[in-house]
């Protein structure tokens, strides 16, 4: 079956400093790949998403790039911020109505 | 922006109780969802639901749970007979169709089971 595999956390980083958190998958077809974030206290938004491989995905400066060579779907940001704290979930999808496959999330922490 | 809501956002209840907890897809869209979060576990899927009949199930989602779509706005998860291991957030989601693989997720529902 489908799975997902992300860096353990937490990870904590100064402000400004560069991120990476890895995420490697699993699965039998060709998925879309997706992440989400998780803000203290609050539900699963969608920060970007690739449906094809060499695609890149972006938003709020961050990116991630659908590597299918390395099964690979890492999430960079040049310069984090105190506010970009968060669980940070590496996910796939087969198909407009499968399920979603969640890794187990990674905690960021960001200090002034 | 539309965005997919969920009430109530917490809810205590002894264990044997039936909840129901409930969600408000985005309007146009067709394709729902329930997943839950044990706390510090990963996200898992529970159930996906389109024209009003269950597409796919996981193994967690037993006799125990059952959802509908009791009215054109709302999608409610209920289970019946609540276990301690119940205790979870409950995230609701929707997407527009089959080729939207995108799935928008509501804001949670964090189930405590006494």
């Amino acid at each position: 079956g489908n799975s997902v595999t992300q860096m353990e956390g937490p990870v904590t980083l100064s402000e400004e400093a560069f991120l990476t958190i890895n995420c490697t998958y699993t699965a039998t077809g060709y998925p879309s790949l997706f992440w989400y974030v998780q803000y203290p206290g609050e539900g699963l938004q969608l920060l970007l998403k690739a449906t094809k491989a060499d695609d890149k995905g972006s938003n709020k400066g961050f990116e991630a790039t659908y590597r299918k060579e390395t099964t690979s779907f890492h999430l960079e940001k040049g310069s984090v911020q105190v506010s970009d704290s968060a669980v940070y979930f590496c996910a796939l999808s087969e198909g407009g109505y499968q399920k979603v496959t969640f890794g187990t999330g990674t905690k960021l922490q960001v200090i002034p | 922006e539309p965005e997919v809501t969920q009430t109530p956002s917490h809810q205590v209840t002894q264990m044997g109780q039936e909840v129901i907890l409930r969600c408000v897809p985005i309007s146009n869209h067709l394709y729902f969802y329930w997943y839950r979060q044990i706390l510090g576990q990963k996200v898992e899927f529970l159930v996906s639901f389109y024209n009003n009949e269950i597409s796919e199930k996981s193994e967690i989602f037993d006799d125990q749970f059952s959802v509908e779509r009791p009215d054109g706005s709302n999608f409610t998860l209920k289970i019946r007979s609540t276990k301690l291991e119940d205790s979870a957030m409950y995230f609701c989601a929707s997407s527009e169709s089959p080729l939207q693989e995108t799935q928008y997720f509501g804001p949670g529902t964090r189930l405590l089971v006494l």
